[in-house]
């Protein structure tokens, strides 16, 4: 079974410019959560959907953060302009739905993100 | 809120020997889970061994086992046999009712040879 797959693996962009990060969640997965994980600290969660709905996003930063799931399967979060503390690594993950295995989430590798 | 703390940020091991990653949260929920989580220097996040916050018996996966104590809040992860490839950052996490996963902010473990 294939796993989470994440694009770039990394990326070096400036302050004030755009990025996007994509992500393909295992499949059957309905729930896909974006999270972001600044150096030495745990991952933060930023958004989850349920299909292409938004089940939480109280987390994301909404003047630049934007993300989106259309069919219900891929997803792009995009960071529109960039700050230095965006500086990051953005891990999505998937999950089941209903039952013990909703409890599980599956990570991809995760994408570098510096801003200079 | 939810919160979780590790509050030992490092630790190092001899392999072979058997180390405990120490984890203590805060909830008012009578109904959740419980994670260890192990991140590899490649980043992928692996899910270690889960807990079952209504079973009284602690949960184990081969080498890993969890002492859960519900009314202390703790739930550590003991290692046992160390070996080179459990060298990773571990992370403890909580998921309640609003199924938002809560991670602590990690340790460092390191298994020397």
């Amino acid at each position: 079974e294939a796993g989470v797959a994440q694009s770039p693996r990394y990326k070096i962009i400036e302050k004030r410019q755009s990025v996007a990060f994509w992500c393909n969640p295992i499949s059957g997965h309905a729930t896909l959560y974006w999270y972001q994980q600044i150096l030495g600290q745990g991952p933060k969660l930023l958004i989850q959907f349920q299909n292409n709905g938004v089940v939480d996003d109280s987390q994301l930063p909404k003047d630049r953060f934007s993300a989106e799931r259309l069919k219900g399967v891929d997803s792009t979060l995009k960071i529109q302009p960039a700050k230095l503390e965006d500086s990051a690594v953005y891990l999505c993950a998937s999950s089941l739905v209903g039952g013990p295995s909703s409890y599980e989430q599956y990570f991809g590798p995760g994408t570098r993100l510096t801003v200079t | 809120a939810q919160t979780v703390t590790q509050s030992q940020p490092e630790m190092s091991v001899q392999e072979a020997e058997t180390v405990t990653l120490s984890c203590t949260y805060d909830t008012s929920e009578s109904n959740y889970y419980l994670f260890w989580y192990k991140q590899p220097p490649s980043r992928q996040m692996i899910l270690v061994i889960r807990q079952e916050a209504y079973k009284q018996q602690n949960a184990t996966e081969n080498r890993f086992s969890v002492n859960f104590q519900k009314a202390a809040k703790s739930f550590s992860l003991k290692i046992s046999d160390s070996q080179l490839g459990d060298t990773a950052m571990y992370f403890c996490a909580f998921k309640g009712g609003s199924e938002k996963l809560v991670f602590g902010k990690g340790m460092k473990l390191t298994v020397n040879p």
